[in-house]
């Protein structure tokens, strides 16, 4: 059963335009939120991580929102760049470590 | 339900000796991979396999060992040659390589 869920498997954004990755979680007890950035070839890397104290954190163009009574956290990347083209994961860490299937994004020139 | 299975939760080893990590998918999946997390990190990818009797290293290779007999199953050992072993290790699957992961819940070994 996921308990992480990504139902989007991929989107597409022009270029400067803002780019929306959501992201639905079961678990209420979950409280850090991580997401990940993958490029082919390469292992993850992590991107931004939002603890259920706050509901919103920001860095650069990446703003990472957490909805805690919907059981629902969302990436906004603006502007988007076509070097932001990846997959994303997001995924809860604590005891253990759950992550959803991935959003390929593609920002398109 | 298909899944990743990642054995045990917890390990404890005393320094110096081998230990195996497992890893079992029933997703049909193709690709499997190993990587490590430390405090502060990101993930970073120790091993994976594209097909069965097939591995290659990672970013992270030295100090451990894989296997790939068969599909369903990539077990990680952890020699005594990793100067660091005590982390987080996460297996994940794919359909195929770089497309459509699943992760484990993974392993967390401390080496006392």
């Amino acid at each position: 059963d996921q308990q992480v869920k990504q139902n989007s498997p991929s989107l597409s954004v022009q270029e400067g335009r803002i780019s929306i990755l959501n992201c639905d979680y079961t678990n209420s007890m979950f409280d850090y939120f991580l997401w990940y950035k993958k490029y082919p070839a390469e292992g993850p890397t992590f991107l931004i991580s939002i603890s259920s104290i706050k509901d919103k954190n920001e860095d650069g163009r990446f703003t990472v929102f957490l909805n805690k009574s919907a059981k629902h956290l969302s990436l906004h990347i603006v502007p988007s760049q076509p070097g932001d083209s990846a997959v994303y994961f997001c995924g809860n860490t604590g005891n253990q470590f759950y992550f959803g299937t991935g959003t390929s994004l593609t920002v398109i020139p | 339900d298909g899944g990743i299975t990642q054995s045990p939760k917890y390990l404890f080893r005393k320094e110096g000796q081998n230990v195996t990590l497992s890893c079992e998918q029933n997703l049909n999946h193709d690709a499997m991979y190993w990587y490590r997390q430390d405090p502060g990190q990101g993930l970073r990818l120790i091993y994976y396999s594209q097909i069965v009797n097939d591995f290659q290293k990672g970013d992270i290779a030295e100090g451990y060992s894989v296997s790939r007999e068969k599909k369903e199953s990539f077990p990680l050992t952890v020699t005594s040659a990793q100067k660091n072993p005590t982390a987080f290790y996460l297996c994940a699957s794919s359909i195929q390589l770089n497309y459509g992961y699943t992760f484990g819940s993974g392993t967390r070994l401390t080496v006392v």
